[in-house]
């Protein structure tokens, strides 16, 4: 079993659409993070958060420390958020990553 | 500021070769991370850096890969000798007290 699980793998949507990604972990973390990885590769950080919740624009992560779980949310989504987003849990000084979500919203 | 910095881009190389990826981060950056990415594996901690000192190298996956900090400003990612197996996108990071990382462009490296 993975230390990082994300749900689900793949996600189509029609833009507008409120959208979820799980991320599920098992091991204590002192943070987690959310990465957007673009079709051409890029990489960028979203989020860094160890407890309640934060907002960056349409994006929301929010981690429940003790369920050992953490969602982001995308709100009126677009084909622009179609991209892998990418969950990774500190513990120590190890990082873990999950193994992605592929999110395509269509026009 | 120019972001991450990583050159190569694009490596292609022979089996047994010398490779060299380089990366420069964002000046006043203390965190430096040098992270590998396959299709196999997703993405992989390789190394950190924190004030040009390697904090944990656990990543690395065997003795023909180093990885060196001389100056905040320079990081070097060696593999000696290459196998076709390093194939892969091998990414630079840097952050300010190990908060948000920035990533570089990538180097896409194909070992033949």
């Amino acid at each position: 079993k993975n230390e990082v699980e994300q749900s689900p793998q793949n996600l189509t949507a029609q833009e507008g659409e409120f959208i979820t990604i799980n991320c599920s972990y098992s091991v204590g973390i002192s943070a987690l993070h959310w990465l957007q990885q673009h079709p051409g590769g890029g990489i960028v950080s979203l989020f860094m958060l160890s407890s309640g919740k934060k907002k960056h624009g349409r994006l929301i992560a929010t981690i429940n420390i003790q369920e050992k779980h953490s969602s982001l949310h995308i709100t009126a989504s677009h084909p622009r958020d179609s991209a892998v987003y990418i969950c990774a849990v500190t513990s120590g000084s190890r990082l873990t990553f999950g193994e992605g979500t592929q999110l395509t919203v269509n026009p | 500021d120019a972001g991450v910095i990583q050159s190569p881009r694009h490596e292609v190389t022979e089996m047994g070769q010398e490779v060299t990826l380089r990366c420069k981060p964002i000046s006043g950056h203390d965190y430096l991370f040098w992270y590998r990415q396959t299709m196999m594996r997703g993405l992989e901690l390789l190394i950190y850096f924190n004030n040009n000192v390697p904090i944990d190298d656990s990543g690395m996956p065997e003795d023909r890969f180093s990885a060196k900090m001389p100056n905040a400003s320079f990081s070097t990612l060696k593999i000696q000798p290459s196998e076709p197996r390093d194939s892969a996108v091998y990414f630079c990071a840097s952050s300010l007290l190990r908060v948000k990382q920035f990533f570089g462009p990538g180097t896409r490296l194909t070992v033949l």
